[in-house]
């Protein structure tokens, strides 16, 4: 089965201090897609980017930028210069093959929640 | 454009009581998927429509649990003889496919249910 870990349950930081939040997965499939989602205080989540497989390409997305490295099987997110609008529940997510129906689904890590102090 | 839209946002019930949840995915949208978040977790997998039919309903923890989606739009998750372990927000997601693994899933509010 797949597994998708966030070790890290908690973390705390003061505004404008960079933090990286891990994420590491195990699946057999070869071809997969591993997301971040954001979990805001509201509930709802929020999609922050997708990664696939064969990309591992870091990416940067303003203040946002990930580190994908297959061969450890990691998919770590680091917000830098943090602000207090940060502070949030943040998931990583694999999708994994629904084999009898062609469909896929999510499995997420437990999370990491992100406090952001002024 | 309107995102994906739950009701009610809590349900509060007693034991042994049957529920509905409802949930209207983005207009287009041909997957739906049904989610369910235990406090403190992240949320597990419960049952994947494509269309009108449940095409995985691998997630559901017992029989008590169904759904329907009987228009391809709108669907319902039903709980019958509810107990306090049901307690969780089921959040609902759609996708404008559900067979390419690399389209993003949207989340609805999510609804809070707490039985007593």
């Amino acid at each position: 089965a797949q597994k998708v870990t966030q070790a890290q349950t908690e973390i705390s930081v003061v505004e404008k201090e960079d933090v990286t939040l891990d994420c590491v997965y195990e699946t057999r499939d070869t071809t997969y897609y591993l997301f971040w989602y954001k979990q805001p205080p509201s509930g709802e989540l929020v999609f922050l980017i997708r990664r696939n497989s064969f990309d591992e390409q870091n990416e940067i997305s303003g203040r946002y930028s990930w580190n994908f490295q297959k061969s450890t099987s990691s998919f770590n997110f680091t917000i830098t210069a943090s602000q207090v609008v940060d502070s949030a529940v943040y998931f990583c997510a694999l999708s994994e093959f629904l084999s009898g129906s062609a469909g896929n689904k999510l499995t997420f890590g437990g999370g990491t929640r992100v406090l952001v102090k002024p | 454009g309107a995102g994906v839209s739950q009701t009610p946002s809590n349900k509060v019930t007693e034991k042994g009581k049957y529920v509905e949840l409802r949930c209207d995915p983005i207009s287009g949208h041909t997957a739906l998927y049904w989610y369910r978040q235990s406090l403190g977790q992240g949320p597990e997998f419960l049952i994947y429509f494509q269309g009108t039919g449940a095409a995985d309903d691998s997630g559901l923890p017992n029989d008590r649990f169904f759904a329907v989606r009987p228009e391809g739009s709108v669907s319902t998750l039903k709980i019958q003889r509810t107990e306090r372990g049901d307690s969780a927000v089921y959040l609902c997601a759609s996708s404008l496919h559900g067979q390419t693994s690399y389209n993003e899933q949207f989340f609805g509010p999510g609804t809070r249910l707490t039985v007593l």
